[in-house]
C-alpha cells in the first residue's frame, strides 16, 4: 500500500502569505491520480485540484498543485482568512485510494 | 444541484452492525461510482471501498473486507453502507462521495454521518 506523509503537520502563517504543504509518496504516483482536499472543522472535505495540477470548480487561482513521481506539492498564494483549514492529499494506485494525514494550516 | 443527503447519527453497541444510507440527487446515479470514506474524531481520512457506476460492482479496502458490505438501489438513487461486528474504533463519521469514472477523485461528498460505538 502506498503511504502518502504530508509535510508539515501544522502550518502557522499570517493572511497574505503563501503557504506550501507537501506530500511525499512511497512510490510513484501517477500525475493524474494525485488530488488535494480542503476540510474545515465539521464539514466533509472539498474537492481543490485534481491530477496533480488542475483546479476543481470554483477554486480561486491562488491555490496551486505541482510535482509529479513521488513528489507534489499544494501552493496557496495570498492567504485569505477562510483559507485556514486541514488539507489533505489522496492517491489512486492498485485498486486502492489512500490519503495523507493531512496539514493543518492556522492562523499565526 | 447535485446533492448527497446521508442518514442521521447512530448509536451502536459493540458487536453489532450499521447500515449508513446515502441518496443521490441532481444527476445520473448509474453514472458516477460512489465510494465510502470515514474519519475517525481528530483523525485523516480513511477509504473504505467503491460501488461502481454501471454494474454495482463492489471493491472493498482489505483492512474492511469482511465485515463491510455497500449495495445500492438504482430505483431511489440510494447507496448503502454496513458495517458488521462494529467495536469502539469504528467511531467515526462516514461520508459517501460521488467519483465520476476514471477520474480518481471525489468531487461530491455526503454530509457525514456520525457513527458511535459504544457499550
Amino acid at each position: 500500500e502506498i503511504v502518502l506523509t504530508q509535510s508539515p503537520g501544522t502550518l502557522s502563517l499570517s493572511p497574505g502569505e503563501r503557504a506550501t504543504l507537501s506530500c511525499r509518496a512511497t512510490e510513484t504516483v501517477k500525475s493524474d491520480r494525485l488530488v488535494w482536499y480542503q476540510q474545515k472543522a465539521g464539514q466533509p472535505p472539498r474537492l481543490l485540484i485534481y491530477g496533480a495540477s488542475s483546479r476543481a470548480t470554483g477554486i480561486p487561482d491562488r491555490f496551486s498543485g505541482s510535482g509529479s513521481g513521488t513528489d507534489f506539492t499544494l501552493t496557496i498564494d495570498r492567504l485569505e482568512p477562510e483559507d485556514f483549514a486541514v488539507y489533505f492529499c489522496q492517491q489512486y494506485v492498485g485498486l486502492e485510494y489512500t490519503f495523507s494525514q493531512g496539514t493543518k494550516l492556522e492562523m499565526k | 444541484q447535485v446533492l448527497l443527503v446521508q442518514s442521521g447519527a447512530e448509536a451502536k453497541k459493540p458487536g453489532a452492525s450499521v447500515k449508513v444510507t446515502c441518496k443521490a440527487s441532481g444527476y445520473t446515479f448509474t453514472k458516477y461510482h460512489m465510494h465510502w470514506v470515514r474519519q475517525a474524531p481528530g483523525q485523516g481520512l480513511d477509504w473504505m471501498g467503491i460501488i461502481r457506476d454501471t454494474d454495482g460492482f463492489t471493491q472493498y479496502a482489505q483492512k474492511f473486507q469482511g465485515r463491510v458490505t455497500m449495495t445500492r438501489d438504482t430505483s431511489t438513487n440510494t447507496v448503502y453502507m454496513e458495517l458488521s461486528s462494529l467495536r469502539s474504533e469504528d467511531t467515526a463519521v462516514y461520508f459517501c462521495a460521488r467519483e465520476e469514472e476514471a477520474t480518481y477523485h471525489f468531487d461530491y461528498w455526503g454530509q457525514g454521518t456520525l457513527v458511535t460505538v459504544s457499550s
